[in-house]
Parts: C-alpha cells; sequence; structure tokens
C-alpha cells in the first residue's frame, strides 16, 4: 500500500538553528500539506502545496517557515530559525487532487522536531 | 465556541461493548467530515469518511446530522486494537485544510 514517508524521525535542534523536515508524498497524489502537534494538543494545519506554490497557509506559518518541491518527489518543511515552541510533531500529507470536493489526506508517520 | 469539539474522555469500556462518540462543528457550511484515529505518538489514520446517508464498514458505523451540525461514530464489538485516540475532522468549502478536533481517547478493556 502506497505510503507517505517522512525523515527523520526525530530531530533534536538548539534553539536557532535551521531545520529541514523531508517528506515523499505518495506518487499520483498532487496536493501535499504539513501540519503539526504540540505534545497533547491537537493537530493544527500549516500550509498546502499544489502545482508548485502554496494554496493554503495558516497564521502559523509565518515569515520563519517555508516549504519546497525541490524535485519530482521531495517535500520539504524548514524553519529558518527555531524556537522552543516550535517543538512538535510535525506530519507531511498528501491527497489526489479531484476537481469538485475536498478528498481525505493521508498522513506520513511524522518527525519529532526538538528544540533546545 | 470551537470549530470541531469533542468530548475528550476517556471513554473505558469493556470488549465487547459498544461506544459512540459525537462531535460538533461551528461552521454549517463544511463540507466534508472524517474520522481519523491515532494511536500515542503516531500518525492520524483515516478511519472512514462520513457521507450525508451516513456509511457503515464493518463494526463501524457514521453518522452526520447537518440541521444540529454534529457527527457521530459508533463502535460495535469493540475490540483491545480498539484503543485509541479518535479525530473527529471537518473540511470547509474551498479550502484543502482539514480541521482537527482534539480527539476523543477509547480505551477497551479486558
Amino acid at each position: 500500500e502506497p505510503e507517505v514517508t517522512q525523515t527523520p524521525s526525530h530531530q533534536v535542534t538548539q534553539m536557532g538553528q535551521e531545520v529541514i523536515l523531508r517528506c515523499v508524498p505518495i506518487s499520483n497524489h498532487l496536493y501535499f500539506y504539513w501540519y503539526r502537534q504540540i505534545l497533547g494538543q491537537k493537530v493544527e494545519f500549516l500550509v498546502s502545496f499544489y502545482n508548485n506554490e502554496i494554496s493554503e497557509k495558516s497564521e502559523i506559518f509565518d515569515d520563519q517557515f517555508s516549504v519546497e518541491r525541490p524535485d519530482g518527489s521531495n517535500f520539504t518543511l524548514k524553519i529558518r530559525s527555531t524556537k522552543l515552541e516550535d517543538s512538535a510533531m510535525y506530519f507531511c500529507a498528501s491527497s489526489v487532487y479531484r476537481r469538485a470536493m475536498n478528498t481525505e489526506a493521508f498522513f506520513g508517520q511524522g518527525t519529532r522536531l526538538t528544540v533546545v | 465556541r470551537k470549530e470541531v469539539e469533542q468530548d475528550p474522555g476517556p471513554f473505558n469500556v469493556p470488549e465487547g461493548a459498544t461506544v459512540a462518540f459525537n462531535c460538533t462543528y461551528s461552521n454549517s457550511a463544511s463540507q466534508s467530515f472524517f474520522w481519523y484515529r491515532q494511536d500515542c505518538r503516531k500518525e492520524p489514520k483515516l478511519l472512514m469518511s462520513v457521507y450525508s446517508s451516513g456509511n457503515e464498514d464493518g463494526r463501524f458505523t457514521a453518522q452526520l446530522n447537518r440541521a444540529s451540525q454534529y457527527i457521530s461514530l459508533l463502535i460495535r464489538d469493540s475490540k483491545l486494537s480498539d484503543s485509541a485516540t479518535y479525530l473527529c475532522v471537518v473540511n470547509y468549502p474551498g479550502r484543502r485544510a482539514l480541521t482537527f478536533g482534539s480527539g476523543t481517547r477509547l480505551q477497551v478493556q479486558p
């Protein structure tokens, strides 16, 4: 069964450092997403990406964050200067494109980011 | 009012029991509805989409009540492996982002 894969599974970084989280979405999916979940809290939307550009973002996704699809398979989330409050589980997700309706998303296993 | 509201639980039930979860959503224009399951420190996994006519998948039944803006999930004949957090998820028209509830924790006991 096709799945979304994320690397690394766990990343520890010092405050102020840049991190890049990587994802390989399901191959025939055209919409890609990043979500995050702070420990003990709900899953929160960060950004969606379609046709090589951001299609939607939340207020969490500020100038510290950026996304990129550097090649035909990878989808990355960069945090430029990490803060303690960026510590969370980051989930990548993808979905097929359907013209007239929104569809379910399939999630990767997550990257646990710890900022120290 | 929270966009998607769920009873956090936990629901502690014996094996074989039937358990029901409800979820309410605030935006009446919401378009798509899902139940996801999340095990501790794992990713959300799609359990089922929720259709207006209601739908069933084995032991799981989902219902949507648009007039009252709530969604339900019924689990029959609970198994130990059903122990998890169940996430109610809503999609608003014109948006791809999913809005998650905080989840309802289920613990099935032997």
